[in-house]
């Protein structure tokens, strides 16, 4: 399986802008990296991912290092919407989604 | 198309019935996706099939186990003889898995509890 590594948990206050990371010093070269959130009783719910170049969406940005062994997830202004469990992923095809534990985001009005 | 279904959301059962659960995914999509996860856990993985064919199972997945896509759409999830450990959220994504930089949608999950 492909492994990322995740801190358990992080804070932010709202409407402050939110660097998730993860490292994943595994990754091959056919490997994208994905990443997923899930709010409480929700299934997960697809973010942003890339594979070599930082890539920009309505919900998130991603930067990955040159090496592409890590990797961050920046929300720009957090909101309490963005309370979740954020899942940093490397999937290639013909594989399947392996999820970690994440990091458990809390967003501080 | 409002996205992957899934169907009961909720199920109590006793331990040693038999239960199924069903999953439809997004029309066009070929990878389906069957994940379990429990309180405090990542999603873990289960099977996946592209298409109609059942491509790989998790050693998570025990004999009492079985998952189907007979026509490659909807896929059906059966537990026999359940156990308290069964006791999860069973979660089905699906994808158009042509490459790798294609997304998963999951669906909201159902809530299995093993009495």
């Amino acid at each position: 399986d492909a492994k990322t590594t995740q801190p358990n948990s992080m804070e932010s206050n709202e409407e402050e802008p939110v660097h998730l990371p993860c490292n994943h010093s595994t990754i091959s070269g056919t490997d994208y990296i994905h990443w997923y959130r899930q709010l409480p009783s929700q299934g997960p719910e697809y973010v942003i991912h890339g594979l070599t170049s930082n890539v920009n969406n309505r919900m998130a940005s991603l930067a990955i290092a040159e090496d592409r062994k890590s990797s961050t997830l920046i929300l720009h202004r957090a909101t309490l919407r963005d309370a979740a469990v954020y899942y940093c992923i490397l999937y290639f095809i013909g594989n399947q989604f392996y999820f970690g534990t994440g990091t458990s985001l809390t967003v501080i009005p | 198309d409002t996205g992957v279904s899934q169907d009961p959301r909720h199920k109590i059962t006793k331990r040693g019935q038999n239960v199924t659960f069903r999953c439809d995914p997004i029309s066009e999509h070929n990878r389906l996706y069957w994940y379990r996860q429990t309180l405090g856990q990542g999603p873990e993985f289960l099977t996946y099939f592209q298409n109609e064919a059942q491509l790989e199972k998790s050693r998570l997945l025990s004999d009492r186990f079985s998952a189907e896509r007979p026509k490659g759409s909807f896929s059906t999830l059966e537990i026999q003889r359940t156990e308290q450990g069964d006791s999860a959220m069973y979660l089905c994504a699906s994808s158009l898995g042509l490459v790798a930089s294609t997304e998963a949608f999951f669906g909201q999950g159902t809530r299995l509890t093993v009495v």
